[in-house]
């Protein structure tokens, strides 16, 4: 079984559209995250959540908006997508904050 | 920027040789952790080292910590082709980790 599942894989969208990524992690962890993977592979840390709740920010724009319905879930939805945009988002959970990680596969997202 | 740096950005090496990557960092930590990420994967943890440890080992892998120096060391004993991947270092505070710039490693069999 995939400790942590991400969906869709690849999304290529247009420039302005909405769109929404999806996390689940069945290792029982308390915290997930988000991360962006740019081109050059940077892996920067967006949002940290911890039993549902956001814990950090990473003073990432307000067009993106986490979301956790459950501790198993952490969902990311992005409005009005720029070019900037494009990279690769992981999302990654934990036992707890400084525990080792388990990430994702990635969703490679372009934007157009 | 808080990124930690990693050196050699780039390593190739013949396969049955050592790799040793390097990793510096800025803040003060609670562990330090080292992931390998395969060419369009997910990354992968290898190994966690308290920052009262200074020395780790699993398999194949040699951490070394020096929070004097705020650096850390990954060794790859008997490297194989399979070990082609970039190695990140990352730092771990409150909610949040700081990874490395990452070290390509290319082993050539």
């Amino acid at each position: 079984d995939t400790a942590v599942s991400q969906t869709p894989k690849y999304l290529v969208t247009q420039m302005g559209n909405d769109k929404s990524i999806k996390c689940e992690q069945n290792l029982g962890h308390d915290t997930m995250y988000w991360y962006k993977q740019d081109s050059k592979k940077f892996l920067k840390i967006m949002f940290s959540y911890n039993n549902k709740e956001l814990i950090i920010n990473e003073t990432v724009p307000n067009r993106f908006s986490p979301k956790s319905p459950d501790k198993a879930h952490l969902n990311l939805h992005i409005n009005s997508l720029e070019l900037g945009d494009s990279a690769v988002y992981f999302c990654a959970s934990s036992q707890d904050d400084r525990a080792s990680q388990y990430f994702g596969p990635g969703t490679r997202l372009l934007v157009l | 920027s808080q990124q930690g740096e990693e050196d050699p950005q780039a390593l190739s090496i013949q396969e049955g040789e050592n790799a040793t990557m390097n990793c510096s960092y800025k803040t003060s930590i609670n562990n330090l952790q080292w992931y390998r990420q395969n060419s369009g994967r997910g990354l992968v943890h290898l190994i966690l080292i308290r920052s009262n440890e200074r020395e780790k080992h699993s398999g194949r892998l040699r951490v070394t910590l020096d929070t004097s120096k705020k650096s850390s060391s990954l060794l790859i004993t008997a490297s194989r082709a399979a070990d082609t991947a970039s190695y990140f270092c990352a730092t771990a505070g409150t909610y949040k980790y700081i990874f490395g710039t990452g070290t390509r490693l290319k082993v050539l069999a």
